[in-house]
């Protein structure tokens, strides 16, 4: 089955700074990448999706980069704000069925 | 607010016990999925379910079960429950039949084992 890996688990920058969490996937077949916000008490959010016919996605402060290649996509947030303070997820459902697969998650902290 | 809506939201219960857990999906959406969470093991795919019938299995239990009824909604039964099966529970659902058209999150149910 498939087997993503995501980095860092802790990333802090200063307000107004640019973030980046990377994440790597194993089956070569998987077409759609989606990256989740989890916010304390709630369930995951959909922010961001990529599917493999593009290279890159944005979305306002939010862009998805993907290289299938290196079977490894990334989440890219500037003008970092308080509210982007979260845990995010990347996730793949590899090539076969739809159930994803995530990350382990990376817990974004934005100092004031 | 994803339009995905979760009961119970809190559920404490001891081990060796039943629950049932329910999940009612975005209005039009067809799939529904089940996930768990826990500290450990993540997030975790269960089952989906699409349109009434079993789409697709991940790691689920054979003690968990889960169904999905005519009007849609979906219930996740846990069975013979175990310290360990204290986690969140998470549904999402989708438009068709496939998860690559995004998989939209409910706000969860907590269960606890003591």
């Amino acid at each position: 089955g498939e087997n993503v890996e995501q980095h860092p688990s802790t990333l802090s920058v200063q307000e107004g700074d640019s973030a980046v969490i990377k994440c790597t996937y194993s089956d070569s077949a998987s077409n759609y990448f989606p990256w989740y916000k989890q916010e304390l008490g709630k369930g995951p959010q959909l922010i961001i999706d990529i599917r493999s016919n593009v290279g890159e996605k944005k979305d306002q402060r939010i862009a998805v980069t993907l290289n299938k290649t290196a079977k490894h996509f990334s989440l890219h947030i500037t003008e970092t704000q308080p509210e982007d303070s979260a845990v995010y997820f990347c996730a793949s459902p590899g090539g076969g069925a739809d159930g994803l697969t995530f990350g382990k998650g990376t817990h974004l902290i934005i100092q004031p | 607010d994803s339009g995905v809506t979760q009961t119970p939201k809190h559920l404490i219960t001891a081990t060796g016990q039943r629950v049932t857990l329910r999940c009612s999906p975005r209005s039009g959406d067809l799939s529904v999925y089940w996930y768990q969470q826990s500290l450990d093991q993540g997030l975790q795919f269960l089952i989906q379910y699409y349109n009434g019938e079993e789409r697709a299995k991940g790691n689920i239990l054979e003690r968990f079960s889960a169904q999905q009824f005519p009007d849609l909604h979906s219930e996740l039964n846990l069975s013979s429950l175990e310290l360990g099966d204290s986690a969140l529970y998470f549904c999402a659902s989708s438009v068709g039949d496939s998860g690559r058209a995004g998989q939209f999150f409910g706000p969860g149910t907590r269960l606890t084992v003591l």
